[in-house]
C-alpha cells in the first residue's frame, strides 16, 4: 500500500471560505500532481511538482494554488471557495526514475455551499 | 495537448463472460499505463507498457500496446464481482505527466 496521505477525506465549507487541502507522500518521490475528479468521470490534472520550489499548472485551469516547500509535502489551497469547486481532489507522486506509475492518495471529497 | 479517448464509457458484463476495453491516443505516445479505481476509492496502478506491440498479462487480465504506439486495450476473461470497477488508461509522451482517458466503468451481473 502506497504511503501517501490527504487531509481531511471530507470538507463541506460556505461560499468565500479559505480552505487548504493537505497531502503528504513518505516515499521520496520528487514527482508530485493534484487531480480533479468528479464523480464517475475522468481525472483532470489541476497542478503538478517535480520537486522543491517547482509548481506548474496543469491541463485544467483552476482557482486553486499549491505550493512545494518540503518533498513530501504538497498543499493545495483555494482562496475563495464556491460551490463550482466542489469535486473530489486526488493527490498522488510518482519516481524520478525508472516506472513513472503514480500513487494515488484516498482523495478529499470538498462541498462548497 | 494530446487527448486520449477511451471506450466503452459503460461496460455490463455477465459474470463469467470477457469483455475488452480500448484506449486511443491523438499522438504517439512513449508509455501508457493502466488503472483500476474501485467505486468510492482511488486509482490504482495496474500496469505500464512501453514497447510497441508490447502484451503483458496478470492472471485474466490481457494488456496490448500498439505498433503505432497511439493505441491500447485491456481485456479481461471470465469477468468475475472483484473486476467492479472503473479502468483508466493514462498517456504520457516523454515527460511525467499522463493525461488520462474519460474511463469504462464495469458493472457485472451475478
Amino acid at each position: 500500500e502506497a504511503d501517501i496521505y490527504q487531509t481531511p477525506r471530507y470538507l463541506v465549507i460556505g461560499t468565500g471560505k479559505k480552505i487548504t487541502l493537505e497531502c503528504s507522500q513518505t516515499m521520496g518521490h520528487d514527482k508530485m500532481y493534484w487531480y480533479q475528479q468528479d464523480p464517475g468521470m475522468e481525472l483532470h490534472l489541476i497542478h503538478y511538482s517535480y520537486g522543491v520550489n517547482s509548481t506548474e499548472k496543469g491541463d485544467l485551469s483552476s482557482e486553486s494554488t499549491v505550493s512545494r516547500i518540503r518533498t513530501e509535502h504538497f498543499p493545495l489551497t483555494l482562496e475563495s471557495a464556491r460551490p463550482s469547486h466542489t469535486s473530489q481532489y486526488l493527490c498522488a507522486s510518482s519516481r524520478t526514475t525508472g516506472y513513472n506509475e503514480q500513487f494515488f492518495g484516498p482523495g478529499t471529497r470538498l462541498t462548497v455551499l | 495537448g494530446q487527448q486520449v479517448m477511451q471506450i466503452p464509457q459503460y461496460q455490463h458484463v455477465q459474470e463469467g463472460e470477457d469483455f475488452t476495453t480500448y484506449c486511443n491516443s491523438s499522438t504517439t505516445l512513449s508509455n501508457i499505463q493502466w488503472y483500476k479505481q474501485r467505486p468510492g476509492g482511488h486509482p490504482v496502478f495496474l500496469i505500464q507498457l512501453v514497447k510497441s506491440g508490447e502484451v503483458k498479462k496478470q492472471k485474466r487480465l490481457t494488456f496490448q500496446f500498439g505498433e503505432a504506439k497511439k493505441n491500447s486495450s485491456l481485456h479481461i476473461t471470465a469477468t468475475q464481482t472483484t473486476d467492479v470497477g472503473t479502468y483508466f488508461c493514462a498517456g504520457s509522451s516523454n515527460d511525467y505527466k499522463l493525461s488520462f482517458g474519460a474511463g469504462t466503468t464495469v458493472t457485472v451481473r451475478a
